[in-house]
């Protein structure tokens, strides 16, 4: 068990651009959540998938951003045309999908738009 | 919709004492609760989590925290505070959607511990 591995840990863009964020979840969990965290508060819910596909999005998610887990292994985050409302810390969290099941979470990344 | 409420933004507390920290919830039926500690650069940790059964929950690193339906609450305790325990701490209530349980955070307590 190697934890949740997000990747970049940072990332530094102009408004605008277009990033991509990628999460690794721990093996053979079959669930997979994205959240966005702002400085002060909590974590939002975002989407999740089960194993490929995309279960539940948020109203959070606006049409700029898309997730995708084409092989229900890894997952990737792109946000195009970046805002700089968009600077947040991207979490990522991966679940068992068994039972009481528990979220283990990714050491996220930090997005900041000039 | 369901909702937490932590209505402490920070706590400070001297190394060794007791420490408690408040959850409200607002959810219309039976709550999934959780709390996660957050340390600068990592990600959440989940300390403990309350489904059923028994109101007292037991969770890592010495925490628990009582569910209290009358007070809609779910407050966290520990009996004598580390140095290390200084982090943020989230408050969340989960409800089933898509066959998952997706948790609501509250904006989170700062915990600050003086020596």
């Amino acid at each position: 068990d190697t934890g949740v591995s997000q990747d970049p840990r940072h990332k530094i863009t102009k408004r605008g651009q277009n990033v991509t964020f990628r999460c690794d979840p721990i093996s053979e969990h079959n669930r997979l959540y994205w959240y966005r965290q702002t400085l002060g508060q909590g974590p939002e819910f975002l989407t999740y998938f089960q194993n490929e596909a995309q279960l539940e999005k948020s109203r959070l998610l606006s049409d700029r951003f898309s997730a995708e887990r084409p092989k229900g292994s890894f997952s990737t985050l792109e946000i195009q045309r970046t805002e700089q409302g968009d600077s947040a810390m991207y979490l990522c969290a991966s679940s068992s999908g068994q039972g009481q099941e528990t979220q283990y979470f990714g050491p996220g990344t930090r997005l900041l738009v000039l | 919709a369901q909702s937490v409420t932590q209505p402490d933004i920070h706590i400070t507390v001297s190394e060794g004492a007791s420490l408690e920290l408040r959850c409200n919830y607002s959810y219309g039926a039976t709550p999934y609760l959780f709390w996660y500690v957050q340390s600068p650069g990592q990600g959440l940790q989940l300390l403990l989590k309350y489904f059923s059964g028994d109101t007292l929950v037991q969770g890592i690193k010495g925490f628990e925290a009582e569910f209290k339906r009358s007070q809609s609450s779910f407050n966290l305790r520990k009996p004598s505070v580390h140095w290390s325990d200084a982090a943020e701490y989230f408050c969340a209530v989960a409800a089933r959607r898509g066959g998952s349980y997706i948790p609501t955070f509250g904006r989170g307590t700062s915990l600050i511990v003086h020596p």
